[in-house]
């Protein structure tokens, strides 16, 4: 069966930090990658996908960015966080259901 | 432009009775449709979904309507219990999307015992 790994849990960041936020899947081969965001109150935003190795398709602009260097690792990356990008941040891969990892809860201080 | 949306922020219904939560849309590729549910600091979790070449989906105390013509769709939950409170998300895609699902932004359901 697939599985989705993403880490970590929790992360407190301070304003202009750098960010790294990893994802993995496992069971599956080529499977499409998505990063969501949840902000307080809100629901929930793509903000990037991935169909293969290295493709990446942003949805809105943003202070974030994603890569893919390997079929099944997918990670989220800032080189300078905001106040605005603190929120819950979930990976997930998807068939015709999306599957979603546990999230992470990023606060940016 | 909120292609998705749940206009209903929270919900709150008597244990045993049923809940039903609402959806629209308007983009009128959207093809597939599906239910999530969460629980604070998860992810979502999938819990049923719809093509749009049906108008009813059940999967035991979950039912999902389409109305493609008033481009609506709704989860009923029947009989409501007290661990179904979670919020809900509706969630669209079409095809040749690569998959991308659009949520909206949820409805928070609370069953009282």
């Amino acid at each position: 069966s697939q599985t989705i790994h993403q880490w970590p849990a929790t992360l407190v960041q301070p304003v202009g930090s750098p960010l790294s936020l990893e994802c993995t899947v496992e069971g599956t081969s080529n499977p499409n990658l998505y990063w969501y965001r949840q902000a307080a109150g809100r629901g929930l935003q793509l903000l990037f996908y991935s169909v293969g190795i290295g493709q990446i398709s942003s949805e809105v602009p943003q202070n974030l960015s994603a890569s893919r260097p390997q079929d099944r690792q997918f990670i989220l990356s800032s080189k300078k966080l905001l106040l605005s990008d603190s929120g819950f941040y979930l990976c997930a891969w998807a068939n015709t259901e999306a599957f979603f990892g546990q999230g992470t809860r990023l606060t940016v201080v | 432009d909120q292609q998705v949306k749940q206009n209903s922020p929270s919900l709150s219904v008597q244990e045993g009775r049923i809940s039903i939560l609402n959806c629209d849309y308007t983009n009128s590729m959207f093809d597939y449709f599906l239910w999530y549910k969460k629980y604070p600091a998860e992810g979502p979790t999938f819990l049923i979904s719809i093509s749009s070449i049906k108008d009813k989906n059940e999967d035991g105390r979950f039912t999902v309507f389409l109305n493609k013509s008033a481009k609506h769709l709704s989860l009923h939950i029947v009989p409501s219990q007290p661990g179904d409170s979670a919020v809900y998300f509706c969630a669209a895609s079409a095809m040749d999307s690569s998959y991308k699902l659009i949520f909206g932004s949820g409805t928070r359901l609370l069953v009282r015992p």
